[in-house]
C-alpha cells in the first residue's frame, strides 16, 4: 500500500537555527499538508496546498514557515529560525480529492535546544 | 472557524465490553467526519470515515453514528482487544476550498485485559 514518507524521522537544532522537513506525498495525491502534535495534545493543524499554492493556514504557520514543492515528488517545511516552542511532532499528510481521506507521514520529531 | 470536542478525554473498559467516544462539531458546513487511531510513537491511521448524507456506518467491530441536527458523531467500538488501546482522534471538515480537517482533542483507550 503506498505510505506518504518523512525525512528525517528526527531533527535536532539549536534555537534560531533553520530546519527543512521533507515529504513525499503519495504519487497520485493533489492536496497535501503539515500538521504538528505537541507531545499528548491534539493534532494541530498549520498549512494546506493545492496546485502549487497554499490553499489555507493556520495561526500557527507565521512568517517564520514556508513551504514548497521543488520538484513533481517533494513537499516540505521549512521554519526559518526555530524557536523553542516549535518543537514537536510534525506530520505531512496528503489526500487524492477534496473532502477524502487524508493519509499521514510517520511524522518528523523536532526538537529545538 | 471550525471547532471539534471530543468526549471523554480517557476511557478504561474490561476487555470484551464496548466503548463508545464522542465528538461534536460547531459549524454545520462540516460535511466528512473520520476517526483516527494514533497508537504510542506513530502516525495516526484512519480507522472509519462518515460523511454527512449518512447516518450509521460499520466496519466489523467498528461503528460510526452521526447526527447532524444536533452536530455530533461517535465512535463505537465493540468487543474491545487490548490491541484497541491508542489515542483516537475525531475530526471534521467541510467543502471549503482549502480542506482544513480540524481534529478534537483526542480519547486515551485502555482495554484492560
Amino acid at each position: 500500500e503506498p505510505e506518504v514518507t518523512q525525512t528525517p524521522s528526527h531533527q535536532v537544532t539549536q534555537m534560531g537555527q533553520e530546519v527543512i522537513l521533507r515529504c513525499v506525498p503519495i504519487s497520485n495525491h493533489l492536496y497535501f499538508y503539515w500538521y504538528r502534535q505537541i507531545l499528548g495534545q491534539k493534532v494541530e493543524f498549520l498549512v494546506s496546498f493545492y496546485n502549487n499554492e497554499i490553499s489555507e493556514k493556520s495561526e500557527i504557520f507565521d512568517d517564520q514557515f514556508s513551504v514548497e514543492r521543488p520538484d513533481g515528488s517533494n513537499f516540505t517545511l521549512k521554519i526559518r529560525s526555530t524557536k523553542l516552542e516549535d518543537s514537536a511532532m510534525y506530520f505531512c499528510a496528503s489526500s487524492e480529492a477534496h473532502n477524502e481521506k487524508l493519509f499521514f507521514g510517520s511524522g518528523t520529531q523536532l526538537s529545538v535546544l | 472557524g471550525e471547532n471539534v470536542e471530543q468526549h471523554p478525554s480517557t476511557l478504561s473498559v474490561q476487555e470484551g465490553d464496548s466503548a463508545v467516544i464522542k465528538c461534536t462539531y460547531s459549524d454545520s458546513a462540516s460535511n466528512y467526519f473520520p476517526w483516527y487511531k494514533q497508537e504510542l510513537g506513530k502516525r495516526p491511521q484512519l480507522i472509519i470515515d462518515i460523511r454527512s448524507n449518512v447516518g450509521e456506518k460499520k466496519d466489523q467491530r467498528i461503528a460510526v453514528t452521526l447526527n447532524k441536527t444536533a452536530k455530533h458523531f461517535s465512535l463505537h467500538i465493540t468487543e474491545t482487544q487490548p490491541e484497541d488501546s491508542a489515542v483516537y482522534f475525531c475530526a471534521a471538515t467541510d467543502d471549503n476550498y482549502g480542506q482544513n480537517f480540524v481534529f478534537g482533542p483526542g480519547t486515551r483507550l485502555s482495554v484492560l485485559p
